[in-house]
């Protein structure tokens, strides 16, 4: 089966331009998170989606969107990219029960971005 | 606002030590604590805890969580080089929906 996947693998930029970032969840999870890792750090959220819907979301700037399709697939864009805003981007996919379980998030292998 | 803090910060051990690696947090609306593993990129999942003094096994790897005093501990036995990576725990926040991560351990296992 087919784990979380991510596109593109790395990406470089300057400042001030747009990006679009791309994952696909597990097949049969509806929830998509984002995380933002810079190194020597842990991930820190940006945003979770179910469903559609935006469920949660971090202390990040208005740059910062994100969509979720109808197949569950989920982009996150960053616009007006800064110096700052390079870092490994992180997706995490899981069923989000609401049965009072906890939910396990399962990543992908990230996209590198590189601003310069 | 929720703070986790993963110690040590980094290890150094020897093929076949055992190494207890410790986390503490402070996370309204706590629903679990996850452990992950990383190597170069994904975190890959480890274990899932949601109630207190049920040790969880896999392998050489366990992990138990204290609700009462807020910390959850990863023990490695008889480790291996393989076992080198940055470990994360990450309690999850229900109102939020989101996990909050530690800093990480890193663990360095030589031959």
């Amino acid at each position: 089966d087919a784990g979380v996947t991510q596109s593109p693998t790395h990406l470089i930029k300057t400042r001030g331009q747009q990006v679009t970032l791309r994952c696909s969840p597990i097949s049969g999870h509806k929830s998509v998170s984002w995380y933002q890792q810079v190194l020597g750090q842990g991930p820190q959220f940006i945003f979770q989606y179910y469903e559609k819907e935006e469920r949660g979301r971090g202390n990040f700037p208005d740059r910062f969107s994100a969509r979720q399709f109808p197949n569950y697939s989920s982009e996150l864009n960053v616009n007006a990219l800064l110096l700052g805003d390079s870092a490994l981007y992180l997706c995490a996919s899981s069923l989000m029960r609401s049965s009072g379980r906890g939910n396990e998030q399962f990543f992908g292998p990230g996209t590198r971005l590189t601003v310069l | 606002e929720d703070k986790v803090v993963q110690s040590p910060l980094s290890l150094v051990v020897h093929e076949g030590d055992t190494v207890t690696l410790n986390c503490s947090y402070e996370v309204t609306n706590f629903r679990s604590l996850l452990w992950y593993k990383q190597e170069k990129k994904a975190p890959t999942f480890l274990f899932m805890l949601t109630s207190s003094g049920i040790e969880k096994k896999s392998g050489r790897l366990s992990s138990i969580l204290d609700k009462k005093e807020l910390f959850s501990i990863l023990n490695i036995t008889a480790t291996q080089t393989g076992d080198s990576a940055v470990y994360l725990c990450a309690p999850f926040n229900n109102a939020g929906n989101m996990l909050t991560f530690g800093g990480g351990t890193r663990l360095m296992v030589k031959p």
